[in-house]
């Protein structure tokens, strides 16, 4: 069966540091991986997505994650943060067989804290 | 062009209740699936419907129940509603081959 782990439920940066949010996975086979946004009271919005090919993924907002098989890694960056990237955040994997519309199975979410 | 919608916004139930969530999915989708998100956690997967037929099931009891309309929206059927049964309802939309998009949810809380 397929999972994911999000390490740290908290983090914490200061306005214009780095960003970084670690996601491993475990998958049988290639997985599908992606990383959603939650902004309170609000539902999830996709930031980017792995299926194949380049492992270094570009998405919204100035975020982008890195797809290591041999670490079983996906882990989110931001150069800088921004105030308004205080969120939550959720890695996701496809399941097995599933393409990208087929079950998203998430982690339990890191609340990201920006501090002015 | 309209996202994901879902009705009601938020929802109020008493222990053995039934409730009826609803989904439109965004233009051009046909595949709608739902997902329970508990507080603090993340969201786990209900079901997925495609061309009105169940697809796909997750680890949910059978009081969960869906339907999905030739309009491609979609009901989620909850009955004999139980205290955890509370938590924030997403539906989630997608073309074939493509990556879902989300709507805002459904609040539920069950006293």
């Amino acid at each position: 069966a397929q999972s994911v782990t999000q390490l740290g439920s908290h983090v914490s940066v200061s306005e214009g540091a780095l960003v970084l949010l670690r996601c491993n996975y475990s998958s049988s086979v290639p997985p599908y991986l992606f990383w959603y946004v939650q902004y309170p009271n609000q539902g999830l919005q996709l930031l980017l997505k792995y299926t194949t090919g380049a492992t270094l993924v570009k998405g919204i907002n100035g975020f982008e994650a890195e797809f290591k098989k041999s670490e079983t890694s996906f882990h989110l960056t931001k150069p800088s943060a921004h105030m308004s990237d205080a969120a939550e955040y959720f890695c996701a994997v496809s399941d097995i067989g599933s393409s990208n519309t087929g079950k998203l199975i998430f982690g339990q979410g890191t609340t990201l804290q920006v501090k002015p | 062009d309209a996202g994901v919608t879902q009705s009601p916004t938020h929802l109020i139930k008493t222990r053995g209740q039934q409730v009826t969530l609803r989904c439109s999915p965004k233009s051009g989708h046909d595949t709608v699936s739902w997902y329970q998100q508990a507080l603090g956690q993340g969201p786990q997967f209900i079901f997925q419907y495609y061309e009105e037929e169940e697809r796909q099931r997750g680890n949910f009891p059978d009081r969960f129940s869906g339907h999905q309309f030739p309009n491609y929206s979609s009901e989620l059927n909850v009955n004999a509603l139980l205290l955890g049964d509370s938590a924030l309802y997403l539906c989630a939309s997608s073309r074939t081959g493509y990556e879902q998009y989300f709507g805002p949810g459904t609040r539920l809380t069950v006293t």
